[in-house]
């Protein structure tokens, strides 16, 4: 089974923080992304990365940055943790290729920041 | 803009009884469809998808999709629900692009015993 894990369930920090969220894979997928989840808002896309160390803009990177060293891990970073990031972050990775081919999501980080 | 539209917000039925979840996509070429399921405290976890081929797929926990392109519809059905059918249900669309899914808002689903 393709297995994405997700280095903490839940997260309090402060305000001004640096927040680090990782994210692993196991399945040698190419393709890997962040997403913030809020009630009413559904899944928004932060960045994904479809090869190590490239990158790519979502929906709403402000305020994020990521890192892809390695091809299984995918790693997202609050520079300067605000009280609007307080959300649910979800990584998932995919296949490349042809075709298309579904994301395969880790349980997700509740991160407060107070 | 492509997008991908769940009508209805909130649904709730009763134990036993039929579901039909609406779905509407705007890209105009071949889609490809996914519904998820995200249940209280769980993670994403795929139903189904359709690339192409029998437009009447079949998922897993009972559920079915019937893609009908003259409609720009992809509606999840399940004869019978059950209340751990009870969850959040998202319509999600490729569009041709493995890097990027286009999702819905969300139906939330609640089941009366």
């Amino acid at each position: 089974d393709v297995k994405v894990t997700q280095s903490s369930r839940y997260l309090v920090k402060r305000t001004g923080e640096k927040v680090f969220l990782e994210c692993v894979q196991d399945m040698d997928h190419e393709n890997m992304f962040w997403y913030r989840q809020d009630p009413g808002l559904g899944l928004r896309l932060i960045y994904f990365s479809y090869d190590v160390k490239m990158k790519e803009k979502g929906d709403i990177p402000e305020g994020y940055s990521v890192s892809r060293e390695k091809k299984e891990r995918f790693s997202l970073i609050l520079e300067s943790a605000s009280t609007n990031q307080t959300s649910m972050y979800l990584c998932a990775s995919s296949s490349s290729g042809q075709g298309a081919y579904e994301q395969y999501f880790g349980p997700g980080t509740r991160l407060t920041v107070t | 803009a492509q997008s991908v539209t769940q009508p209805d917000i909130h649904i709730t039925v009763s134990e036993g009884a039929s579901l039909e979840l609406r779905c509407n996509y705007s890209y105009g070429a071949t889609p490809y469809l996914f519904w998820y399921v995200q249940s209280p405290g769980q993670g994403l976890q795929l139903l189904l998808k359709y690339f192409s081929g029998d437009t009447l797929v079949q998922g897993i926990k009972g559920f079915e999709a019937e893609f009908k392109r003259s409609q720009s519809s992809f509606n999840l059905r399940k004869p019978s629900v059950h209340w751990s059918d009870a969850a959040e249900y998202f319509c999600v669309n490729n569009a041709g692009n493995n890097r990027k899914l286009i999702w819905g808002l969300g139906t939330s689903l609640a089941v009366n015993p």
